[in-house]
């Protein structure tokens, strides 16, 4: 069974500090993905990296792959309230034929002002 | 706005009653799937459609039922469920079902069952 474990679960910090959020397996997959969800809302993807050792940056946020496809984390630089939500990472490779996504359980973030 | 809508956004329910949930998806999409979300348990698939055709369910329980009467439509038909079945219950949609094909969202149905 492939499992993602992401830590820590739950982070609250002050507006400006910084953060990193960790995604790890035992398992390789193709692709891993980002997605934040707010409050009422469903997921919205961030990122996707493929490539082993890949490093993406959107704005304040930094996110690499691991080299051998098994880890990947999140880095967020002076956090902002806007930043507040449940970060989930997602493990994608092909199974039966399409695209199975394997989700954490999620990193719970509160930026304080 | 992700171009996936889903209908209702609340829904409470008795064990025996039987209801249905509606996603709509509006970017032309030939995959839709449908997720369930709970409080203490990763995001789990539990069905997947491809060009109407189902091409996964992963054990999900028979009171659960999917319809996929065309790609822009995935429905989920709900009878004799359980008060652990309460749970977000979210719809999603992808081009194709390559690994490179991103996955879009509804904001979700959040589902009581009394």
């Amino acid at each position: 069974t492939q499992l993602l474990e992401q830590s820590p679960q739950f982070l609250s910090i002050q507006e400006g500090e910084n953060l990193t959020v960790y995604c790890n397996s035992s398992s390789v997959f193709s692709s891993l993905q980002w997605y934040r969800q707010e409050p009422g809302e469903g997921p919205v993807l961030l990122v996707t990296v493929v490539t082993g050792g890949e490093v993406k940056k959107l704005k304040r946020l930094t996110f690499q792959f691991g080299d051998a496809r098994k880890d990947s984390s999140l880095h967020i630089t002076a956090a902002q309230p806007g930043d507040t939500g449940l970060y989930l990472c997602a493990g994608g490779g092909i199974s039966g034929g399409y695209n199975k996504l394997i989700f954490g359980a999620g990193t719970r973030l509160a930026v304080h002002p | 706005e992700t171009g996936v809508t889903q209908t209702p956004r609340h829904l409470v329910m008795g064990m025996t009653n039987k209801k249905s949930l509606k996603c709509e998806q509006h970017l032309g999409h030939n995959a839709m799937y449908w997720y369930k979300q709970s409080a203490k348990k990763p995001l789990e698939l539990m069905f997947v459609y491809n060009f109407k055709e189902q091409t996964e369910n992963n054990s999900v329980p028979s009171r659960f039922s999917p319809e996929c009467p065309n790609s822009s439509h995935l429905f989920l038909h709900l009878h004799t469920l359980q008060p652990e079945d309460s749970a977000l219950y979210l719809c999603a949609s992808s081009l194709g079902t390559s690994y490179t094909d991103t996955q879009y969202f509804g904001p979700g149905t959040r589902l009581t069952v009394l």
